[in-house]
Order: structure tokens, then sequence, then C-alpha cells
């Protein structure tokens, strides 16, 4: 089995300061861990992923994510936040021949 | 087509009724998914099509839920004798097929309101 825990429903961060949004993941075997958006009345939109290679992946909007194999955890960050970042946040796992697990979602949301 | 297109966007029927759900993947994804998103809540799997392969159905909540996709391409999702918990936004995604490690492209989804 595969699962996703985002244990923070919210997350409220002033413009300017960095953010970080909390995944930890549970698998069998090798992770590839994704993180995805939904700004209001809009899909969800892809931001980055880790497959293998470096720890710290860097995506879209300035944003990056480092994986931790020990604390099984892939957490989402931005060095300094934009109030246009506020939106839903999804992080998601998958293993083998398996489809994409979603965590429950994270909404962000950031003060001017 | 440019991105994942999903038909209708909104959707209000009366309990007891049934619904299709239409999704039109990206030209040439091999790998198609259906999830459900409540409101509120995160995304929730029911269904993946990779390939010619017999496909992944372990997320559908009930046998009232089925879903095929013809021809490798355009998907349809089948709810019989709707429920009022079916109330949801219904998402489908395509993804290039890169084995494990490719990114899901999303719809903007199928609104349903069960009355």
């Amino acid at each position: 089995a595969q699962s996703v825990a985002q244990p923070e429903d919210q997350v409220n961060v002033a413009e300017g300061n960095p953010l970080t949004v909390k995944c930890t993941y549970s698998v069998s075997g090798n992770p590839y861990l994704f993180w995805y958006v939904q700004y209001p009345n809009r899909g969800l939109q892809f931001l980055l992923k880790y497959i293998t290679g470096d720890n710290l992946v860097k995506g879209s909007y300035g944003f990056e994510a480092e994986f931790n194999k020990s604390q099984t955890s892939f957490h989402l960050k931005k060095p300094s936040a934009l109030v246009s970042d506020s939106a839903l946040y999804f992080c998601a796992v998958r293993s083998e021949g398996r489809a994409l697990t979603f965590g429950s979602g994270t909404r962000l949301q950031v003060q001017p | 087509g440019a991105g994942v297109s999903q038909s209708p966007s909104n959707k209000v029927t009366e309990k007891g009724k049934d619904v299709e759900l239409r999704c039109d993947p990206i030209s040439g994804h091999t790998a198609l998914y259906w999830y459900r998103q409540s409101l509120g809540q995160g995304l929730e799997f029911l269904i993946y099509f990779q390939g010619n392969s017999a496909p992944d159905k372990s997320g559908l909540p009930s046998d009232r839920f089925s879903a095929e996709r013809t021809g490798g391409s355009v998907s349809t999702l089948t709810i019989q004798r709707t429920q009022q918990e079916d109330s949801a936004v219904y998402l489908c995604a395509s993804s290039p097929g890169q084995g494990n490690t490719g990114e899901l492209f999303f719809g903007e989804g199928s609104r349903l309101t069960v009355l």
C-alpha cells in the first residue's frame, strides 16, 4: 500500500517570508514523488517531481522540494513567498506499477 | 488537443439517475486516470488505464461506478443510480506513460451535483 500525509490543513505566511509545506509518505520500494498546485477554479498543475538523483529538486514558480529518505519526507519550499502563491497544494506518491496517490492537500495563504 | 478536455463541465441530476462523464486525453498519452475531489477534500483515486493493460479499478467505490476507454483514447466514467454522496468534482488526467515517472496533466473537471 502507499499513502501520503500532509499534516497541515492550512499554512499562513507573510509575503516575502520563506514557506514550507510538509509532506510525508509511505510506499513499498522506490518512491516517485510529486507536488501539484490547484489555483481557485482551476485544474491541478504539476510543480515538480523527484524520481532519482539529487535530493533537492527545483520546479516551477521558484518552488523546490527536498527528498529525505530517512524521514520519508518531501517538503515543498520557497525562499520568498508571493501573494499569488496562495492556492491548494497536493503532495503525491507512486511506486512501480501503481497509480498516483495524493495527500489531502494543504491550503497556502500568503498575506500581503 | 492542447490539453485534457472533460465534458460536461457541470452536471446536475436527480438521485437515482445514471450519468456519463467524458474525458478526452492529450493526443498520444497512453495513461489515463480518473480521480474524485469532494468539496474541500483531497483527490480520491478511482481508476487507471495504461495502454492495453487491464485497468486498475481498485479505487472504484462501488459497483455503480464503471469506466471504459475506447481505442486507447477517449474515456467515459459512468455512475449508475446516482446518490447524493456521489456529488463531487470528477477529474481526469493523462500522462505520456513514461513508466512511473511522468507527470499527470489534468482536465478542468466535471462538477456533479446529485439532488
